[in-house]
């Protein structure tokens, strides 16, 4: 069984500057959250995708945005990058939405933001 | 009311110790209450969960202590070994109707040998 992995593991960008962060999912697990982690703090929800939908969103702004593709992997986009937005970027993935679905989690991305 | 409080931030225990972290929340709709293990450079790990129908979970050193009208949850690692330095999460959610796992702020905690 593999694990969720995350690619990349580390990343520079400068301020206005667009990314892209990849999530493969679990086998068998077809629910996607991800989570923003900024440094000494608990992971922060940013939002969920089940079946290829978006299934909820945190308080973040609309330049966060993501998909899932057909294979259950998941991309994380961020637009106009702005110097807070420099944090470890997790993934976790589940069998099925809800709150109460174990969710395991990547290695995590983490970005910086000159 | 989203908020998870946890406390303390950092804790040192002695080889053979009991550390205990502590976790309060406000929003009663809240019912199911995991905990999480992250190690340096890794994501966090699901250690243990319990649900508000019962008082305490064990598994192995591992136990949630869990009471409801206070709104308080707290981990008990029993025997704490050096390998059990990390940093430890609660979190709470919703079974059933959320998707979301509201997280504490984390309690970084090292086992001295």
């Amino acid at each position: 069984e593999t694990g969720v992995t995350q690619s990349p593991t580390h990343l520079i960008k400068t301020r206005g500057q667009q990314v892209t962060l990849r999530c493969s999912s679990q086998s068998g697990h077809n629910t996607v959250s991800w989570y923003q982690q900024a440094l000494g703090q608990g992971p922060q929800f940013i939002f969920q995708y089940y079946r290829e939908e978006e299934n909820g969103r945190g308080n973040f702004p609309p330049r966060f945005s993501g998909l899932q593709f057909p294979n259950y992997s998941s991309e994380l986009n961020v637009n106009a990058l702005e110097l807070d937005d420099s944090a470890l970027y997790l993934c976790a993935s589940s069998s099925g939405a809800g709150g109460g679905k174990t969710q395991y989690f990547g290695p995590g991305t983490r970005l910086l933001v000159l | 009311q989203q908020q998870v409080k946890q406390s303390p931030q950092s804790l040192i225990v002695q080889k053979g110790g009991i550390s205990i972290i502590n976790c309060a929340y406000e929003n009663t709709a809240f019912d199911y209450f995991p905990w999480y293990q992250q190690f340096p450079g890794k994501g966090p790990a699901l250690l243990i969960a319990i649900r508000p129908d019962v008082s305490e979970k064990k598994e192995g050193r591992f136990t949630i202590s869990f009471n409801k009208s206070a709104k308080q949850f707290s981990l008990h690692i029993m025997d704490s070994q050096p390998g059990d330095s990390a940093t430890y999460f609660c979190a709470a959610s919703i079974m059933d109707s959320s998707y979301k796992l509201i997280f504490g702020s984390g309690t970084r905690l090292l086992v001295r040998p």
